[in-house]
């Protein structure tokens, strides 16, 4: 069964800290990997996207990484800010199928 | 904005009542979706439109019936609705059906709907 996990559940930081997000999947045959944020009341917004070539993906002070091997995904916030406050989704699809994680809620305080 | 508009924002609606939520995408995409999210699980999909066909339907409640007049506009159509059925509702579109082509997809603001 195509299943994508996250983990963890909920996660709350200071503002300037660093975070990892993580994501399992076992969806197969895997064709890409993408990290939505979405704020609350809001509808998702793509990150970034990973095909099965690329390991490491940045989008200013998001870094998602891949590793197709372990089918393992992380994504790693840098200098958090308040504004990073959000549920982060790990989507993973196949071919002609998309799996959503239930998301991490993060919670960025002063 | 995304390029997918979705009203309501918010709906409250008793359990005997009709209503109908609404999306818009101004993006030319060929593929319209209606998904559901509730507290702590993955989104659910729901309809799939392409070109104005339905082509997926995950074995929704019939008192759920989802219309797309033209590839630009999407309905969802409430009526006699359960408490459970309170989520946050998503209409995504798409390139084409499927994983959504190079973009992926792009999500409305969704619609929070509460069943009292």
């Amino acid at each position: 069964k195509n299943q994508v996990e996250q983990s963890p559940q909920s996660l709350i930081i200071l503002e300037g800290k660093n975070c990892t997000l993580q994501c399992n999947y076992t969806v197969s045959p895997f064709s890409n990997l993408r990290w939505y944020k979405q704020d609350t009341g809001r509808g998702p917004v793509s990150l970034t996207i990973m095909t099965f070539s690329e390991n490491t993906k940045s989008n200013g002070r998001y870094t998602a990484t891949l590793d197709a091997d372990t089918k393992q995904s992380s994504l790693h916030i840098t200098a958090s800010q308040l504004s990073d406050s959000a549920s982060y989704i790990c989507v993973v699809s196949a071919y002609n199928d998309m799996r959503f994680g239930a998301g991490t809620r993060l919670t960025v305080k002063p | 904005e995304t390029g997918v508009t979705q009203t309501p924002r918010h709906l409250v609606m008793g359990m005997t009542n009709k209503k109908s939520l609404k999306c818009e995408q101004h993006l030319g995409h060929n593929a319209m979706y209606w998904y559901k999210q509730s507290a702590k699980k993955p989104l659910e999909l729901m309809f799939v439109y392409s070109l104005e066909e339905r082509v997926e339907n995950n074995s929704v409640p019939s008192r759920f019936s989802p219309e797309c007049p033209n590839s630009s506009h999407l309905f969802l159509h409430l009526h006699t609705l359960q408490p459970e059925d309170s989520a946050l509702y998503l209409c995504a579109s798409s390139q084409r059906p499927g994983t959504g082509g190079s973009y992926g997809y792009t999500f409305g603001s969704g619609t929070r709907l509460t069943v009292v």
